[in-house]
C-alpha cells in the first residue's frame, strides 16, 4: 500500500521560509497529482497546491505568490516551500494524494 | 474559482439517528466530489469519492449522493465513533477546494 511520510522544520520566525518534504513509499509518482494541504489550529482544511511527476503545478490563488511545490522523482519525493511566513501560516501541514492515506501531518508554528 | 459550501456547520444527534450533511458547489463539478472524516486530533480519512463510491473499509452506514452542484453525505444510523468533522472536497480541477466542515456530535 502506498504510504506518505513527511518531515520539515516545525518552528519558524516571521519572514522565514517554510520547507517540508513528503516521501512516497510503496508506489510511483505516475499519473497522479500530489498535494499539500494545511489546517490552522481549530479551523478547516485549506488546499495549498499540487504537482505531478512532470513538474506541472497548480496553486491556491491565495498562496500562489509565496508557495513553491517541487518534485524529485529520483527520490520519490515532493516538497513545499512557503516564503515570508507570518503567524497566519501556523498550521498542521499535510501531504496527500487522492485515494491513499495522507501524511501524518507536521505542525508548523510561526512565532518570534 | 468554485466555492464549496457545507451545511449545517454543526449538528447534534442521538445514537441511531439518520444524519445528513449537504455540500453545494457554486458551479457544476460533475461527480468529482469526495467526503473526508476527521476525528479530533487525527488525520482526515477518505470516506467517499466520485460522490457516491465508498472507500474500502468504510462502514456501509455511510453513503453519498448527488452530482453537478448538490451533494449529500448520509449516516444511516449514527454511532458514537462517528463523532468527527466532515469535509467535502471538489477535485474536478484546481483549486481543489474544501467545504468549511460540519461538526457532528452525539447527544
Amino acid at each position: 500500500q502506498v504510504q506518505l511520510q513527511q518531515w520539515g522544520a516545525g518552528l519558524l520566525k516571521p519572514s522565514e521560509t517554510l520547507s517540508l518534504t513528503c516521501a512516497v513509499y510503496g508506489g510511483s509518482f505516475s499519473d497522479y497529482y500530489w498535494s499539500w494541504i494545511r489546517q490552522p489550529p481549530g479551523k478547516g482544511l485549506e488546499w495549498i497546491g499540487e504537482i505531478n511527476q512532470r513538474g506541472s503545478t497548480n496553486y491556491n490563488p491565495s498562496l500562489k505568490s509565496r508557495a513553491t511545490i517541487s518534485v524529485d522523482t529520483s527520490k520519490n519525493q515532493f516538497s513545499l516551500r512557503l516564503s515570508s511566513v507570518t503567524a497566519a501560516d501556523t498550521a498542521v501541514y499535510f501531504c496527500s494524494r487522492v485515494g491513499i492515506p495522507w501524511g501524518q501531518g507536521t505542525l508548523v508554528t510561526v512565532s518570534s | 474559482d468554485i466555492q464549496m459550501t457545507q451545511s449545517p456547520s454543526s449538528l447534534s444527534a442521538s445514537v441511531g439517528d439518520r444524519v445528513t450533511v449537504t455540500c453545494r458547489a457554486s458551479q457544476g463539478i460533475g461527480n468529482y466530489l469526495a467526503w473526508y472524516q476527521q476525528k479530533p486530533g487525527k488525520v482526515p480519512e477518505l470516506l467517499i469519492y466520485a460522490a457516491s463510491i465508498l472507500q474500502s473499509g468504510v462502514p456501509t452506514r455511510f453513503s453519498g449522493s448527488g452530482s453537478g452542484t448538490d451533494f449529500t453525505l448520509t449516516i444511516s444510523s449514527l454511532q458514537p465513533e462517528d463523532v468527527a468533522t466532515y469535509y467535502c472536497q471538489k477535485y474536478n480541477s484546481a483549486p481543489r477546494t474544501f467545504g468549511q466542515g460540519t461538526k457532528v456530535e452525539v447527544k
